[in-house]
């Protein structure tokens, strides 16, 4: 069963500094690596796709990938209090376009 | 992004009524879309995978004679909740896979509550 792996949260920083969301995964064959957010009682919206190693930047989000270590991370700079939501990483496993999502990390940025 | 529109975004109905929800791409065609549910403070759950012009692929545990999906167009596809009860009360999400980019984007939910 391919697996996408996130800590539940919430993780809880001050406005203005740099928040940091990691995710695993089980398949090595992904190709494709998708961040949405969700504010409570809405839909997902994407922020950032990924598709090679490295840091790819939009904005004050920047997205890492590291295939050879399986994880991908969202890095939120300047962070904001309306940036507080839960953030899922979506993965899709080779061969597949349907993503595989992770529970999701709830962020919560305090003033 | 591309644009997932939902409708309707609320509704609600009594128990053993059917209710139909549309999904649309406005800006793009897409030949496949997504259909999940998600219930209050839990992950999203697809429940099916909608191809345009052929059979939906229905996720393990998924009634798909109770969750009937047609997928008719390139930018249209249905879910209609037959037969509806209170614990199909849900927050319904439809998404469309956008070709161009190879990225799903969603629609902005339909809230069901089943009386």
């Amino acid at each position: 069963q391919k697996e996408v792996e996130q800590n539940s949260g919430p993780l809880s920083v001050p406005e203005g500094a740099i928040a940091s969301l990691n995710c695993t995964y089980s398949d090595r064959g992904s190709q494709s690596f998708f961040w949405y957010r969700q504010y409570s009682g809405k839909s997902p919206e994407l922020i950032m796709s990924i598709y090679s190693n490295g840091d790819k930047e939009d904005g004050r989000f920047t997205a890492q990938l590291n295939k050879a270590s399986q994880y991908v991370s969202l890095l939120i700079r300047d962070s904001q209090p309306s940036d507080s939501a839960t953030y899922l990483c979506a993965v899709n496993p080779g061969g597949s376009y349907i993503p595989t999502f992770g529970r999701g990390t709830s962020l919560i940025v305090h003033p | 992004g591309a644009v997932v529109s939902q409708h309707p975004s609320r509704v609600i109905c009594k128990s053993g009524t059917s209710v139909k929800i549309e999904c649309r791409s406005l800006d793009f065609q897409a030949t496949t879309m997504f259909w999940y549910r998600q219930f209050p403070k839990k992950s999203l759950m697809l429940m099916a995978t909608s191809n345009e012009g052929s059979k939906a692929t229905y996720e393990q545990g998924v009634e798909k004679d109770k969750f009937l999906i047609n997928h008719a167009s390139l930018t249209l596809s249905t879910l209609t909740v037959t037969s509806a009860h209170p614990e199909d009360s849900s927050f319904y999400i439809c998404s469309a896979r956008d070709l161009r980019h190879n990225e799903q984007f969603f629609g902005p939910g339909t809230r069901l509550t089943v009386l």
